[in-house]
């Protein structure tokens, strides 16, 4: 099994580009999420789905986009990239409630200049 | 809504001694609790959760966590440290009531075991 794929591992965006963020899982879970990780302010959720066609806003949701039409895909769009969105990003899974912890996948280092 | 708590920045121990990062939440509803770990420049891992049952919950790589509910606590330890267990460490808490899609992160432990 693959876990929860992430593309690209590495990213350098011109500030105003926009680009997907893409995360794939196979493991048939219900939930994902997208976190950004930055120095000494821990995951911060950005937008999460219970489900295919269902999804909501996190902490942080600003200048990005989300849809699920799938089960197994949950792509982050971000729409017109700043450099304040420099971070990097790490897609989760889990089965539904009181399932499992999340898998995650192995992130995508973004860089706005 | 709800949050996570971790006190402590950082967390410095002897190889051999018992290790404890601390972790205390809140949520509306009832608790849902992980602990994961992040190695250098790794993604994260899951290493353990309580959702309900016994207060003491085992986990991987010999980690253990205590639920203490009326402290609103979720303590992380281990009885033996290990140079290896050095690494990052967060805390999540996820409502198993309305809102168990969302899960919230502390800002994370940094354990250091020296040898």
């Amino acid at each position: 099994n693959a876990g929860v794929t992430q593309t690209p591992k590495f990213q350098v965006l011109k500030t105003g580009q926009s680009m997907t963020l893409q995360c794939a899982q196979d493991m048939n879970h219900e939930y994902m999420s997208w976190y950004r990780q930055d120095p000494g302010m821990g995951l911060r959720l950005i937008h999460y789905s219970v489900g295919a066609g269902i999804t909501d806003q996190g902490e942080v949701p600003n200048g990005y986009n989300v849809s699920r039409s799938t089960t197994e895909d949950f792509p982050l769009r971000l729409l017109s990239a700043a450099p304040s969105q420099t971070s990097v990003y790490f897609c989760a899974s889990s089965y539904g409630a009181g399932g499992g912890g999340y898998t995650f996948g192995s992130g995508t280092r973004l860089t706005v200049v | 809504a709800q949050s996570v708590a971790q006190p402590e920045d950082q967390v410095n121990v002897a190889e051999g001694n018992p290790l404890t990062v601390k972790c205390t939440y809140s949520v509306s509803g009832n608790p849902y609790l992980f602990w994961y770990v992040q190695y250098p420049n790794r993604g994260l891992q899951f290493l353990l959760k309580y959702i309900t049952g016994d207060n003491l919950v085992k986990g991987s790589y010999g980690f253990e966590a205590e639920f203490n509910k009326s402290q609103t606590s979720f303590h992380l330890k281990k009885p033996s440290a290990l140079v290896s267990d050095s690494a990052l460490y967060f805390c999540a808490v996820r409502d198993g009531g309305t809102n168990a899609g969302k899960s919230t992160f502390g800002d994370g432990t940094t354990l250091t075991v020296k040898p």
